[in-house]
């Protein structure tokens, strides 16, 4: 069975500092892993998805790696915003076409 | 587009009664799912399904049922409703690699 961990479970950093969120997940034998963004009372936003055979993915300030041998992920945010105060999850897609989900982390940028 | 319409946003149940949460999608989607979500924690799959015709229990799957007539439809329903049963639902659909989620359903029951 397919589990996934996210650490922190929570972090509050001020404006401007760049951060890493942190993603494994015990089965190596994923086919891709996707970042979300979700806020308050809110559904979730996709930002970022990696396939098996990729190391990363960029978007803007956002920029996500994929160790699939080591099972970790991590999701970079560069120079953080107060905008940018979510709860983050990582969700990785395994056999049988299962989107297993993270816990989340939730992160506060302070201005 | 609509992309992933839930229905309703909210919803009061009592104890035992039923109710089915409506799933929509529009992307001509294979791949649908149903997601719990309880306060603070992550999302729990409870069911899926491939295609038409076709649906699996997930993680959470007790006290749930799904159909799946048409690629269009994902409806959930809940059959004698427990306090326990009270989350945020989350539909997902998919082709093949990014997932697309609806507005979920907060549902509290009494």
């Amino acid at each position: 069975k397919q589990e996934v961990t996210q650490i922190p479970a929570a972090l509050s950093v001020p404006e401007g500092e760049n951060l890493v969120l942190n993603c494994s997940f015990t089965d190596s034998a994923i086919y891709n892993l996707q970042w979300f963004r979700q806020d308050p009372g809110k559904g979730l936003t996709s930002l970022l998805l990696i396939q098996s055979s990729q190391r990363e993915q960029t978007s803007g300030r956002l920029n996500a790696s994929l160790d699939k041998s080591s099972g970790r992920s991590t999701l970079y945010i560069a120079a953080s915003q107060p905008g940018d105060s979510a709860t983050y999850l990582c969700a990785v897609e395994s056999a049988g076409n299962m989107l297993t989900f993270g816990g989340g982390t939730r992160l506060m940028v302070k201005p | 587009n609509a992309g992933v319409t839930q229905t309703p946003k909210f919803r009061i149940l009592k104890i035992g009664q039923s109710m089915t949460l409506q799933c929509a999608q529009d992307m001509n989607h294979n791949y649908m799912y149903w997601y719990r979500q309880d306060p603070g924690m992550g999302l729990k799959l409870i069911y899926y399904s491939v295609g038409a015709g076709i649906t699996d229990k997930g993680e959470v799957p007790n006290g749930y049922n799904v159909s799946r007539s048409t690629t269009e439809d994902f409806p959930l329903r809940l059959e004698l409703a427990a306090p326990s049963q009270t989350s945020v639902y989350f539909c997902a659909s998919r082709a093949y690699t990014e997932a697309f989620f609806g507005q979920g359903t907060r549902l509290t029951v009494v």
